[in-house]
């Protein structure tokens, strides 16, 4: 089962914040962000795990709503640089293989 | 090397050809798999692979793909008699670990399939 993001795409000037979300019908096990710039390679950005864990390596933040099913992507003080198709990938079960979401269009302007 | 490398980074074929896309994963990572992505999608599981063993190809669309990893670091995905719908990017991911949902994947660049 797909998981739905949402909002599908949204505009900043630099130093805005964003809020990105993504959902499933399914119960969630971890969920992982991913950002791609136009012909490169998805860059690991963060795992949520059940129980309230995250790993991730950048200045963003997230959340993972185990009752609700959905996870929330943080973006503040943007920067031009985070600018991408940010994807949300969720297990199906507790193990490896991820379903992604079809992706939020984020556009960070001067 | 530092990251995941795939080669060629754009291939064209005509319809019927065969290809076959090339991916060297991060050094000492087990597990490797293989996505594809449509335009305006988000990647899409093909297959699994825990060092050479292939543990999952429930994404392959028909026997016309085949993947490898003989000896537990290159793979390869192989696509016989290609049809136009091929035409996509495809994906490697590489991980540390065994099959977790808990470890990151790292992917490299894509290889650009057009099929004419």
């Amino acid at each position: 089962q797909q998981p739905v993001q949402s909002p599908q795409a949204v505009i900043l000037r630099e130093g805005e914040d964003a809020v990105i979300n993504c959902s499933s019908s399914k119960a969630l096990y971890s969920v992982h962000w991913y950002r791609q710039k136009h012909g490169e390679a998805p860059v690991f950005l963060m795992i949520l795990l059940k129980g309230g864990e995250q790993k991730g390596h950048e200045k963003i933040s997230a959340s993972f709503n185990e009752k609700k099913q959905q996870s929330s992507l943080y973006l503040t003080a943007s920067q031009l640089s985070y600018s991408g198709t940010y994807f949300c990938g969720t297990p199906q079960s507790s193990n490896y293989k991820l379903t992604f979401g079809k992706g939020t269009l984020l556009t960070v302007n001067p | 090397g530092a990251g995941v490398s795939q080669s060629p980074r754009y291939k064209v074929a005509k319809r019927g050809q065969d290809v076959a896309l090339r991916c060297d994963p991060i050094s000492g990572h087990v597990s490797l798999f293989w996505y594809q992505q449509a335009l305006g999608q988000g990647p899409e599981f093909l297959t699994y692979f825990q060092n050479e063993a292939q543990l999952d190809k429930s994404g392959l669309p028909s026997d016309r793909f085949f993947a490898e990893r003989p000896e537990g670091s290159v793979s390869t995905l192989k696509i016989q008699r290609t049809q136009q719908e091929d035409s996509a990017v495809y994906l490697c991911a590489s991980s540390l670990a065994g099959p977790l949902s808990n470890q990151p994947q790292h992917f490299g660049d894509g290889t650009r399939l057009s099929i004419l």
